[in-house]
C-alpha cells in the first residue's frame, strides 16, 4: 500500500539556520506530494505542492522537489524564523485508488529559537 | 472567508455516551473528510464522502458513522465512545477527489474519553 515516511523529530535550530526535513514516500504510479504545516493550536495548512516528477513546490520561502527516481520529497528552507515552529506532515494522495485522501507522515515537530 | 468549522473545539465525555462532532464548509466543495491525529502515526482517514449522500469507509472507521444530508456538513457521530477514541479530529473538504487538490482543514477537535 501507500506510504510515508519522514524523518523524526524535534528537530531544533536557530533562528536563521538551514532547515531540511527529509520525506520518502512508497507508491505506484505518480502520486501528487504534499508538505501540510500545523502551527500550535491550529489545524493543517497546505505548505506546497507537487503533482509530476521534477516538479517544485515553493512557498514562504520553503521548497521540496519531487524526486521520482529516489522517491522523495524534503523539504528545504535556508533562513528560519522562530515563527516556522511548527509540525511538518508530509503526504501523497493518488487518483486511482485513494478516493481524495491524503496519506500522511508521522509529522515533523520544528522549534525555532532565537 | 473561506474556512472549515468544526464544533465542539473540546469535549471530554465519558465511555458509552454518544456525541456528534459537527463540520461545516463554506466553499461549496463535494469532498469532505475527517481524520484522527495520534502521536506518532500522523493523520489517518476515518471516512469521506465524495457528495451528498455518498459516504464510504476510511482507513480507521470503527466506532464512527458519518452522514452527509447537505453538502456543506459532514457531522461526524459516535455512538459509544471509548478511551481508545480519544484523539485529535479534524475534517477537511475539498473541491471533488482529485488527487492534486488541496484539502482545507478545520481547527481540530480534542476528544478524550473517559
Amino acid at each position: 500500500g501507500n506510504s510515508v515516511t519522514q524523518m523524526e523529530g524535534p528537530v531544533t535550530l536557530s533562528e536563521e539556520a538551514f532547515l531540511t526535513i527529509n520525506c520518502t514516500y512508497t507508491a505506484t504510479g505518480y502520486p501528487s506530494l504534499f508538505w501540510y504545516v500545523q502551527y500550535p493550536g491550529e489545524g493543517l495548512q497546505l505548505l506546497l505542492k507537487a503533482t509530476k516528477a521534477d516538479d517544485k513546490g515553493s512557498n514562504k520561502g520553503f521548497e521540496a522537489t519531487y524526486r521520482k527516481e529516489t522517491t522523495s520529497f524534503h523539504l528545504e528552507k535556508g533562513s528560519v524564523q522562530v515563527s516556522d515552529s511548527a509540525v511538518y506532515f508530509c503526504a501523497l494522495s493518488r487518483a486511482t485508488d485513494s478516493w481524495g485522501k491524503l496519506q500522511f507522515g508521522a509529522g515533523t515537530q520544528v522549534v525555532v529559537t532565537p | 472567508e473561506a474556512q472549515v468549522t468544526q464544533n465542539p473545539r473540546y469535549l471530554i465525555t465519558v465511555t458509552g455516551k454518544k456525541l456528534t462532532v459537527t463540520c461545516s464548509q463554506n466553499m461549496n466543495h463535494e469532498y469532505m473528510s475527517w481524520y484522527r491525529q495520534d502521536p506518532g502515526l500522523g493523520l489517518r482517514q476515518i471516512y469521506y464522502s465524495m457528495n451528498v449522500e455518498v459516504t464510504d469507509k476510511g482507513d480507521v472507521p470503527e466506532g464512527y458513522k458519518v452522514s452527509r444530508k447537505e453538502k456543506r456538513n459532514f457531522p461526524l457521530i459516535l455512538e459509544s465512545p471509548s478511551p481508545n477514541q480519544t484523539s485529535l479530529y479534524f475534517c477537511a473538504s475539498s473541491m471533488n477527489r482529485d488527487a492534486y487538490n488541496e484539502q482545507f482543514f478545520g481547527p481540530g477537535t480534542r476528544l478524550t474519553v473517559l
